[in-house]
């Protein structure tokens, strides 16, 4: 089965603008977490959607948002970019089974602020 | 609130060493533990996870973690490291309830192996 399809790849991005990035969970997993990985910080939880709905939010600013889809699949927008938002994007897909369900993650999206 | 601690962001050992990656959780009520591996440009994928049904959890290409509560730690084993066992790997927490899927990851230790 397919797993979490990420688009795209890579995104170089100047300062002030926006991007938009896009997670395609595992067919029937209705759960999408984003995460921000960067050397300083390493993986930070942004946010978690299900069934359309933010469940989960984590510690970062408004310029971060997301939302999904009914077919479940998830984009998560960065307005006015800064050059600290350089990183790579996670996204994980889980099928709801209780806390200890396995997260599915994709390849990531690597953008570069520039 | 739970955090994860990896002690050692760098860890080195021989082809056919033992790997010991070390993984001390914080958590105010039971937790789910799970390690991740993660090669250079991809995503992570799950080694093994501790789901409470036993302390010691076998995983993926040799790899096993014990769960000790009374340490508060779920170290990572492998008993003799392969040259393809050299990537980063992250320790992680889940709540039990009240916090969706949200995993909290530890910093990472990045496993060399040198022949």
């Amino acid at each position: 089965k397919a797993g979490v399809t990420q688009t795209p790849r890579y995104l170089i991005k100047t300062r002030g603008q926006q991007v938009t990035l896009s997670c395609s969970p595992i067919s029937g997993h209705r759960s999408v977490s984003w995460y921000q990985q960067t050397p300083g910080q390493g993986l930070q939880f942004l946010f978690e959607y299900f069934s359309e709905t933010q469940r989960n939010k984590g510690n970062f600013p408004g310029r971060f948002s997301g939302r999904q889809f009914s077919n479940s699949r998830s984009e998560m927008n960065v307005s006015t970019l800064e050059l600290g938002d350089s990183a790579l994007y996670l996204c994980a897909s889980t099928q709801e089974g209780g806390p200890g369900t396995e997260a599915f993650f994709g390849q990531g999206t690597r953008l570069t602020v520039v | 609130a739970q955090s994860v601690t990896q002690l050692g962001s760098h860890v080195s050992v021989s082809e056919g060493a033992l790997v010991l990656l070390r993984c001390n959780y914080s958590s105010s009520v039971p937790p789910y533990l799970f390690w991740y591996v993660q090669y250079p440009n991809q995503g992570l994928q799950l080694l093994l996870k501790y789901t409470s049904a036993a302390t010691l959890v076998k995983g993926i290409n040799g790899f096993e973690a014990e769960f000790k509560k009374s340490e508060t730690s779920f170290h990572l084993t492998k008993p003799s490291a392969h040259m393809s066992d050299a990537a980063e790997y992250f320790c992680a927490v889940r709540l039990p309830t009240g916090g969706g899927n949200k995993l909290t990851f530890g910093t990472g230790t990045q496993l060399k192996v040198e022949l």
